[in-house]
């Protein structure tokens, strides 16, 4: 069984461009998360999607945005680039949504994404 | 303040020896605590998760232990290996319905032969 893939794994932008970060979560998953992390600051939850609605959100402005498409896979938009938005952006899916206890979640590789 | 916090923040053992990671959380109510490890470059694979219930859970050598009552937890590593190098990430799982996950910045290991 395929593990969770993230694309592309490595990404060089320029501020103020936008772009769009790619999970396919494992075959039969229907929650698929977001987290972005920093040496500084750690794993920061950014937001999560089941069954094409976002369940939970972090503390992130609005230029981060996401969506889910009914095979599961998810996409992540940032807007608007800035120097900080520099990060390794991971993905995780779970069978189910992390409401329930216990759930789960595998991640992907991640996305490391450069600002300049 | 962060509700996870994990100390020492880096270590270096030799290969073969034991070693202990802390893991203290404020969060509350708390649903379970996740332990994960996360090489360099890649994503954190799942290593234990215990509900508030369970107070010791292995996975080959890794044991983590949970004492509830103090808001503690830690993760021994038994016999290091070269591979063991890697973070371990503490996560504690709010019981607020949405079950939102509270990191920690994570214990760096640094196993040398």
């Amino acid at each position: 069984k395929a593990g969770v893939t993230q694309t592309p794994r490595y990404l060089i932008k320029t501020r103020g461009q936008q772009v769009t970060l790619s999970c396919s979560p494992i075959s039969g998953h229907r929650s698929v998360s977001w987290y972005q992390q920093t040496p500084g600051q750690g794993l920061q939850f950014l937001f999560e999607y089941f069954s094409e609605t976002q369940r939970n959100k972090g503390n992130f402005p609005g230029r981060f945005s996401g969506r889910q498409f009914s095979n599961s896979r998810s996409e992540m938009n940032v807007s608007t680039l800035e120097l900080g938005d520099s990060a390794l952006y991971l993905c995780a899916s779970s069978w189910r949504s992390s409401e329930h206890m216990n759930t789960e979640a595998f991640f992907g590789q991640g996305t490391r994404l450069t600002v300049v | 303040k962060n509700q996870v916090e994990q100390s020492p923040q880096s270590l270096i053992i030799l290969e073969g020896k034991n070693c202990t990671l802390q893991c203290n959380y404020t969060v509350s109510p708390f649903s379970n605590l996740r332990w994960y490890k996360q090489d360099t470059g890649r994503g954190p694979v799942s290593l234990t998760i215990m509900t508030f219930s369970e107070n010791t859970k292995s996975n080959g050598r890794y044991t983590a232990t949970l004492d509830a009552d103090t808001k503690q937890s830690s993760l021994h590593i038994t016999a290091s290996q070269l591979s063991d190098s890697a973070s371990y990430i503490c996560v504690v799982s709010e019981n607020q319905g949405n079950n939102r996950l509270a990191f920690g910045k994570g214990n760096q290991v640094v196993v040398i032969p």
